[in-house]
């Protein structure tokens, strides 16, 4: 069956580190991949949008991997700051039709 | 200010009510969308419209209707057929489908009396 897959432990990790973040599919061969964040009681906000033919994306202290042979992006947080807590969501778009899937998100706590 | 407007932010159905959760953008977008999210799952699709007057079934549309008959709002009402209509529901909007990131409301939490 076709899915995507994000940790969905929460992560917990220091002020000042990086957060890396997974985001697995299997049976997908997604033209571009998304992330989005979410808090509590909000809808997602956009981050970052990372084509199949680009290995890194980067926006300011954030960055996105994407490798199609693994069918997994990375998602990382530098310097991270407790304001970075959060739901981070991965979404793809199975048949490039715009209907973009979801993974169930992975919470981050980044603590002082 | 631009965006998507979501109402009401809270809101309550009786046994064999059907309910209407309102969306309404001002960003000019063609495409409008229907999530729904449960506590630790992702979103779920129900409906999106890419143009006015047209609309498409997502994974999980059954138990719940659109309409799309101005190019600003997408409501969804939620029938009395959808036996389990506790969740938080967020409508998304973007410029086109494909390629485009979207732009969510603020989200409408549903539950049950």
């Amino acid at each position: 069956s076709q899915k995507i897959e994000q940790n969905s432990e929460a992560l917990n990790i220091q002020e000042g580190k990086t957060a890396t973040l997974t985001c697995n599919y299997t049976n997908y061969s997604p033209a571009y991949l998304q992330w989005y964040r979410q808090d509590p009681g909000r809808g997602p906000v956009f981050l970052l949008l990372i084509r199949e033919n680009e290995k890194e994306k980067r926006k300011e202290r954030l960055k996105v991997t994407f490798d199609t042979t693994l069918k997994q992006s990375l998602f990382h947080i530098t310097a991270s700051q407790p304001a970075d807590s959060a739901t981070y969501l991965c979404a793809l778009d199975p048949g490039n039709t715009g209907k973009l899937i979801f993974g169930q998100g992975t919470t981050l706590q980044v603590k002082p | 200010d631009g965006g998507i407007t979501q109402s009401p932010k809270y809101l309550f159905r009786k046994e064999g009510q059907n309910v209407t959760l309102s969306c309404e953008q001002n960003l000019n977008h063609d495409a409008m969308y229907w999530y729904r999210q449960d506590p630790g799952q992702g979103l779920r699709l129900i409906y999106y419209s890419q143009i006015v007057n047209d609309f498409q079934k997502g994974d999980i549309a059954e138990g719940y209707s659109v309409s799309r008959e101005k190019k600003e709002s997408f409501p969804l009402t939620v029938t009395s057929a959808q036996k389990n209509p506790t969740a938080f529901y967020l409508c998304a909007s973007s410029p086109t489908t494909g390629r485009e990131k979207l732009f969510f409301g603020s989200g409408t939490q549903l539950s049950v009396l």
